[in-house]
């Protein structure tokens, strides 16, 4: 079955620690692969996607995410964390139509 | 103004009550999709429609129906809410180049079912 899991359920990382978010998947074939966050009462934003091509992609707010076929896996990466980090974040996968993980909630300490 | 707009953003009701949300967009997308979000789940697909005549069947749509009226409008009903139905709903676009691409979400409606 076409699935996609997302292992941490809640992350806390300490201001200006690295950051990586777990995302596996399940499909037949590779889908298109994506990262959206979401913030306390709002709709869901694009962090960054994966098509095809380079398996290491750059997003917005400093993420980025590596592909890795091998593992059916699509990390999400991030070198130094800001309090303005903390949200949710979901990992994506679409193939004919999107579906979601769980969703890892990160919450940063001072 | 927002270019996904979903009402009413709140609502309260009674188990058995008929319930519509709606959901219109300005960006002239032809796929809209509707997504239930619960806890710990994640989001889940409920419904999905790529153009004004299709209709598709997401994850989890026992209790649910759907309205394309419009490129722009895509409503969701439950016609007979059920406490389980508590959730946060969300409506989203996307474009129609290739396979699925980016979805751009409203801001959510919360239903409380009683």
């Amino acid at each position: 079955a076409q699935s996609v899991t997302q292992p941490d359920i809640h992350i806390t990382v300490s201001e200006g620690a690295s950051l990586e978010l777990r995302c596996n998947y399940s499909y037949g074939a590779t889908p298109y692969l994506f990262w959206y966050v979401q913030s306390p009462g709002q709709g869901l934003q694009l962090l960054l996607k994966y098509f095809s091509g380079d398996t290491l992609v750059q997003g917005i707010k400093g993420f980025e995410a590596e592909f890795k076929r091998s593992q059916s896996s699509f990390n999400l990466r991030k070198p130094s964390v800001h309090w303005s980090d903390a949200a949710e974040y979901f990992c994506a996968v679409a193939f004919n139509d999107m579906r979601f993980g769980a969703g890892t909630r990160l919450t940063v300490k001072p | 103004d927002a270019d996904v707009t979903q009402t009413p953003r709140n609502r309260i009701t009674k188990t058995g009550k008929r319930i519509m949300l709606e959901c219109s967009q300005t960006k002239g997308h032809d796929r809209m999709y509707w997504y239930r979000q619960d806890p710990g789940l994640g989001l889940r697909l409920i419904y999905y429609s790529f153009d004004v005549k299709d209709i598709n069947k997401g994850e989890i749509s026992d209790g649910y129906s759907v309205s394309r009226q419009a490129q722009a409008k895509f409503s969701l009903s439950l016609e007979s809410a059920i406490p389980n139905q508590t959730a946060l709903y969300f409506c989203a676009t996307s474009a129609s180049t290739g396979s699925t691409g980016e979805l751009f979400f409203g801001e959510g409606s919360r239903l409380t079912v009683l």
